[in-house]
């Protein structure tokens, strides 16, 4: 079965950091872009970053910019999000998705069950 | 623009026909895809690319694109399409993905 797993989230202090972790299942991880999606309480889905399929090129959403880092290691066929700086504005549930990436479109086949990140003094 | 417009809300009679949007500069170079989304459940891709659907998604739905606006079209809406719809694209710079801010879809 096709499966992403995500892990890591929880509480955190305005300031402080948050590792997720994304397992993958079911397909060959090395062959895909990953991408992190997040959704605030109530509100839309905005997409966070993504990384290509060998891990040496990344993006970022520029409201993450500067304090997330996307990683992946296809070893594990895991992909991780280091989220340093964390604002009240970065609570959301978070969302790893496997990028289907083309020169005309990206889709998100494949959706984790997401993982809720909550940050509050 | 490096944004997608939705209409926030869109309501059909079952069993007819409905048509929700997005409207975005960068979709006059790249296509969109849609997404459902239920309460408490993560999205499900519906349509991708040049009016793609992925396996077992029905038949009713469909995409169109014409210049700056794609559109998700349900022939026969059902119950169980009552959701709320996103549409996704890249930016033009082709570096960042953008999604709209979503249709809430009301079967009546």
């Amino acid at each position: 079965e096709v499966q992403l797993v995500e892990s890591g989230g929880g509480l955190v202090q305005p300031g402080g950091s948050l590792r997720l972790s994304c397992a993958a299942s079911g397909f060959t991880f090395s062959s895909y872009w990953m991408h992190w999606v997040r959704q605030a309480p109530g509100k839309g889905l905005v997409w966070v970053s993504r990384i290509n399929s060998d891990g040496s090129s990344t993006n970022y959403a520029d409201s993450v910019k500067g304090r997330f880092t996307i990683s992946r290691d296809n070893a594990k066929n895991t992909v991780n999000l280091q989220m340093n700086s964390l604002r009240a504005e970065d609570t959301a549930v978070y969302y790893c998705a496997r990028g289907y990436d083309t020169s005309g479109y990206t889709a998100f086949d494949i959706w984790g069950q997401g993982t809720m990140v909550t940050v509050s003094s | 623009s490096s944004e997608l417009t939705q209409d926030p809300a869109v309501s059909v009679a079952l069993g007819q026909t409905v048509r929700i949007t997005c409207q975005g500069d960068s979709l006059r170079h790249y296509y969109v895809s849609w997404y459902r989304q239920k309460p408490g459940q993560a999205p499900i891709l519906v349509i991708y690319g040049q009016n793609n659907r992925p396996s077992g998604i029905p038949d009713r739905f469909s995409g169109s694109s014409s210049g700056n606006t794609a559109s998700l079209t349900i022939t026969g809406a059902q119950a169980e399409d009552e959701a709320d719809y996103y549409c996704n694209s890249r930016d033009i710079s082709g570096d960042h993905v953008l999604f709209g801010g979503g249709t809430k879809l009301t079967v009546l």
